[in-house]
C-alpha cells in the first residue's frame, strides 16, 4: 500500500501558485518524498525529491515541515500544461532495494 | 535528464497471441527496473521489480508465467505477455533507476505501451 494520503482533486487558476499538500506520517528518520506526475496517456513524470530540506529546481518548490509527517509541492505559476495527476511517494523496501507505490494522487485542474 | 525509451507505444493484436514490450534505459544504467500496469481511470499498479542479471519479483497477484520479464542487460529490459487475452487490454509501463550512483536516486519512467487484444 501507499504510504502517502493526498487530495483527490485541487482546482488553480492560471498564472496562481498550486499548492499540492501530501501527509506521510509513517515516513521514516531516511527515507525520501518524491513527486512525480502524470499527464493523460503518458508515464509518469519526475518532479523533485526531498529529505527534510527545503527544494527547488525548475520546475517546482518542495516544502517538507519539521516532523517530515507532511509535505507540499508547489508550482509557483501554474499553466493550463500542468493539469496533470501528482503523486506523493514514499518508496516502499523491497528485496535488493525499493520500489514506488502509486497511489491515488491527486488531479490538478489548471483553470483559464 | 534521465531517459527511458519504451517500444512500441501502440499494439494492437488478436486474443492468444504474445507481446513483447521493450524498455531502454537510454543515458544511464538501469541496475533496476519496473513494470506496472494502469487501467483507465486508476493508478498504477506495480506489477514486477528486476535486477539486472536476476530473476524478477512480482507482486501479489501477477502470474510470473503470464507476464515474462527479463533484465539481462543494464539498458533493456522486455515484458512478454505470454497468451494475451482481452482483461490483459491496458496501459503498460516501465521505469528504470541507477541504485549504484546513490540510493535515493528517483526512478523514470517510459511513456508507456498500450496494448488491446481484441
Amino acid at each position: 500500500d501507499a504510504k502517502t494520503t493526498q487530495p483527490p482533486s485541487m482546482d488553480c487558476a492560471e498564472g496562481r501558485a498550486a499548492n499540492l499538500p501530501c501527509n506521510h506520517s509513517t515516513i521514516s528518520g531516511n527515507e525520501y518524498v518524491y513527486w512525480y506526475r502524470q499527464i493523460h496517456s503518458q508515464g509518469p513524470q519526475y518532479i523533485i525529491h526531498g529529505l527534510k530540506n527545503n527544494e527547488t529546481n525548475e520546475m517546482a518548490s518542495l516544502i517538507i515541515t519539521e516532523d517530515r509527517k507532511s509535505s507540499t509541492l508547489i508550482l509557483p505559476h501554474a499553466t493550463l500544461r500542468d493539469t496533470a495527476v501528482y503523486y506523493c511517494i514514499v518508496r516502499v523496501a523491497n528485496t535488493g532495494g525499493f520500489k514506488t507505490i502509486f497511489g491515488a494522487g491527486t488531479r490538478l485542474f489548471v483553470k483559464a | 535528464g534521465a531517459v527511458v525509451s519504451q517500444h512500441p507505444s501502440w499494439v494492437i493484436c488478436k486474443s492468444g497471441t504474445s507481446v513483447k514490450i521493450e524498455c531502454r534505459s537510454l543515458d544511464f544504467q538501469a541496475t533496476t527496473m519496473f513494470w506496472y500496469r494502469q487501467f483507465p481511470k486508476q493508478s498504477l499498479m506495480l506489477m514486477a521489480t528486476s535486477n539486472e542479471g536476476s530473476k524478477a519479483t512480482y507482486e501479489q497477484g501477477v502470474e510470473k508465467d503470464k507476464f515474462l520479464i527479463n533484465h539481462a542487460s543494464l539498458t533493456l529490459s522486455t515484458l512478454t505477455v505470454t497468451s494475451a487475452h482481452p482483461e490483459d487490454s491496458s496501459f503498460y509501463i516501465c521505469s528504470a533507476r541507477d541504485g549504484r550512483t546513490a540510493p535515493n536516486q528517483p526512478q523514470h519512467f517510459g511513456d508507456g505501451t498500450r496494448l488491446s487484444i481484441l
